[in-house]
């Protein structure tokens, strides 16, 4: 039973590179959601999506897209990275949003030089 | 918007004693949840408890219990019995609409043996 499966675990990228973060989840979960962790501010909602086909703008968007053609994945791209992107990015997933818990991937940590 | 403040960087307690973790917040909306996820140096995120904004009794899960006053907008998580593999990052967050959270700072809990 594999959960929330998150790919890679750490990438060190160049600034202006680009790349694709994937989140996989096995729960026929609808909720999917996207977040960075950066020290002294806890986690900060990017987007999430309440089923397949649809993304929204969470709490810090800005130089974020995402995309969930299906279901079971969610990924995350950064089109030209900074360093201002450095963080652990977290995918999570729910079955109903609101009154159902979120289960949590392991993280990726990411690294703009 | 809502804001969600844990004012202790840093805890420490002993071995079989008690510590209680603060947090406080600020919403206009009457629909919400709470909760408490600890992280552990695995960067795992786990979900402590939980209370519904409508349910005036309080969370309990066996040694973390949390004392919420609505009127206050205050949730702290109280931990009895401390012991060694409750050494991690706590932290308090408000969920809403979607499921979408908004977390505090976190604070870092040592028990010591």
């Amino acid at each position: 039973n594999a959960g929330v499966t998150q790919t890679p675990k750490f990438r060190v990228l160049k600034t202006g590179q680009s790349m694709t973060l994937l989140c996989a989840q096995d729960m026929n979960h609808e909720y999917m959601y996207w977040y960075r962790q950066d020290p002294g501010m806890g986690l900060r909602l990017i987007h999430y999506s309440v089923g397949e086909g649809t993304t929204a703008k969470g709490e810090v968007p800005d130089g974020y897209n995402v995309s969930r053609l299906k279901k079971q994945n969610f990924l995350l791209g950064l089109e030209s990275a900074a360093p201002s992107q450095t963080s652990v990015y977290f995918c999570a997933s729910s079955i109903s949003g609101l009154n159902s818990p979120l289960h949590f991937g392991n993280g990726t940590r990411l690294t703009v030089t | 918007a809502q804001t969600v403040t844990q004012s202790q960087p840093e805890m420490s307690v002993q071995e079989a004693e008690t510590v209680t973790l603060s947090c406080t917040y600020d919403t206009s909306e009457n629909n919400y949840y709470l909760f408490w996820y600890k992280q552990p140096p695995s960067r795992q995120m786990i979900l402590v408890i939980r209370q519904e904004a409508y349910k005036q009794q309080n969370a309990t899960e066996n040694r973390f219990s949390v004392n919420f006053q609505k009127a206050a907008k205050s949730f702290s998580l109280k931990i009895s019995d401390s012991q060694l593999g409750d050494t991690a990052m706590y932290f308090c967050a408000f969920g809403t609409s979607y499921g979408k959270l908004t977390f505090g700072q976190g604070t870092i809990l040592t028990v010591h043996p």
